[in-house]
């Protein structure tokens, strides 16, 4: 079975640009989970998804942060415009549900110049 | 007092040797404890959880051992292997998987 798939797993941009990160789920799955990894620290949740709705974004930055999880599987978050102190690890998540095991992707790696 | 403190931030240990890492939080309505593996460039991948009605679980060469009353838990990797070379985070949450509160994580080398 397939894990949590993430695209891309790398991107360089410059400070005030765009980005946007994808993600698929484990098929099944109904709750995802959006996360940053700054270096040298533990995750940190931004938003949750249960199926299309997001049921915890008290994390996400919204003045440059969005997310969006059409049709409950894909997810996207966006970050525009891109400040310097974005530059991390981006990690998508899911689980078949509440209070189950979250299966993390490989996260992409963020480096704003 | 959401936060979870966690110790060292690196740990060096011979192959064959007990690598003890330990964590502190206090928020008491945490309820649930998992520690989690991550390799470099990839995703954390759960290891071993524990709940606060027991004080220990083992899982092969991995336990926990966990003090409620001082709002401590530990993980021990028994036998320590060179694969074992990676960081390690504790994690804990309320109510499951609702909402895991992160450790800033431990690197551990175990040198042959």
């Amino acid at each position: 079975e397939a894990g949590v798939v993430q695209s891309p797993r790398y991107k360089i941009i410059e400070k005030k640009q765009p980005v946007a990160f994808w993600c698929n789920p484990i098929s099944g799955h109904n709750t995802l989970y959006w996360y940053r990894q700054n270096l040298g620290q533990g995750p940190e949740l931004l938003i949750r998804y249960e199926n299309e709705e997001a049921v915890d974004d008290s994390q996400l930055p919204k003045d440059r942060f969005s997310a969006e999880r059409l049709k409950g599987v894909d997810s996207t978050l966006k970050i525009q415009p891109a400040e310097l102190g974005d530059s991390a690890v981006y990690l998508c998540a899911s689980s078949g549900g509440f209070g189950e095991t979250q299966y993390f992707g490989p996260g992409t790696r963020l480096l704003v110049l | 007092q959401q936060q979870v403190k966690q110790s060292p931030q690196s740990l060096i240990v011979q192959k064959g040797g007990i690598s003890i890492i330990n964590c502190a939080y206090e928020n008491t309505a945490f309820d649930y404890f998992p520690w989690y593996q991550q390799f470099p460039g990839k995703g954390p991948a759960l290891l071993i959880a524990i709940r606060p009605d027991v004080s220990e679980k083992k899982e092969g060469r991995f336990t926990i051992s966990f003090n409620k009353s001082a709002k401590q838990f530990s993980l021990h990797i028994m036998d320590s292997q060179p694969g074992d070379s990676a960081t390690y985070f504790c994690a804990a949450s309320v109510g499951g998987y609702n909402k895991l509160i992160f450790g800033a994580g431990t690197r551990l080398a175990v040198h042959p």
